[in-house]
C-alpha cells in the first residue's frame, strides 16, 4: 500500500500570499495524484487531477506539479476562501487509492 | 447538474445492521465507478471501497474487506455500503463519489453520517 507523506501539517499564511503544499509518495505513482480542499462542515472537492490538471471551474490560482514521488500545490496568491484542508490521494497502486493525512492551510 | 444524493444520518447500536445509500444519474452509474469515502469527524479521508455499477465488479481496501458491503443496483442509480455488525469505531461520515481519470474523484455526495453508540 502506497503511503502519502503531506507536508508541513499546519501552514500559516495571509491573504495575498502564495502557499505551497507538498505531498510526497511512498514509492512511484507516476502522475497519478490529485489533490482535494475540504471545508468545515463539507465533501471534499477536487482541485486537481493527474498531478497538474484543473478540474473544471477551479480558479486558476490554484496549481499543481510533480511526478514519481514528489508533488506540490501551489496557491499563487491567498483568497479568504482558500483557508480550509486540503489532502492528495493517489491514483497509481489500488485498492486501496490512499490519501494523504492532510495540510491544514490557516489564516495567520 | 450531475450531483450524488446519500441518505440521511443513522445513529445505531453496536452490532446492528446498517445500509446507507448513495443515488445519481443513470450516465453516471452506466459509465464510472462509485467509490466510498470514510472520514472520521476532525480526521483524514480513508478509501473504503470502489464498484462498478454496470457489472458489479467491485474492489476493497484490505482495512475494510470483509467488515462492510459495497453493492450496487444500476436499475435505479444507486449504490450501498452495508454493515452486518456495527461497530462504535464505524462512527464517522461516509462519502460516495465518481472516479474519472486517473482515479481522482470528481463529484462526491453530500455525506451520511453514521453514530454507532451504546
Amino acid at each position: 500500500e502506497i503511503v502519502l507523506t503531506q507536508s508541513p501539517a499546519t501552514l500559516s499564511l495571509s491573504p495575498g500570499e502564495r502557499a505551497t503544499l507538498s505531498c510526497r509518495a511512498s514509492q512511484s505513482v507516476s502522475t497519478y495524484l490529485a489533490w482535494y480542499q475540504q471545508k468545515p462542515g463539507q465533501a471534499p472537492r477536487l482541485l486537481i487531477y493527474d498531478a497538474s490538471h484543473r478540474a473544471p471551474g477551479i480558479p486558476a490560482r490554484f496549481s499543481g506539479s510533480g511526478s514519481g514521488t514528489d508533488f506540490s500545490l501551489i496557491i499563487s496568491s491567498l483568497e479568504p476562501e482558500d483557508f480550509a484542508m486540503y489532502f492528495c490521494q493517489q491514483g497509481s497502486d489500488w485498492p486501496p487509492n490512499t490519501f494523504g493525512q492532510g495540510t491544514r492551510l490557516e489564516i495567520k | 447538474e450531475v450531483q450524488l444524493v446519500q441518505s440521511g444520518a443513522e445513529v445505531k447500536k453496536p452490532g446492528e445492521s446498517l445500509e446507507i445509500s448513495c443515488k445519481g444519474s443513470r450516465s453516471t452509474f452506466s459509465t464510472y465507478w462509485i467509490g466510498w469515502v470514510r472520514q472520521v469527524p476532525g480526521k483524514g479521508l480513508d478509501w473504503m471501497g470502489i464498484i462498478y455499477p454496470g457489472d458489479s465488479d467491485t474492489k476493497y481496501s484490505p482495512s475494510f474487506q470483509g467488515h462492510v458491503t459495497i453493492s450496487a443496483d444500476k436499475s435505479i442509480n444507486t449504490a450501498y455500503l452495508q454493515w452486518k455488525s456495527l461497530k462504535t469505531s464505524d462512527t464517522a461520515i461516509y462519502y460516495c463519489a465518481r472516479r474519472i481519470f486517473r482515479h481522482a474523484f470528481d463529484i462526491w455526495g453530500q455525506g451520511t453520517l453514521v453514530t454507532v453508540s451504546s
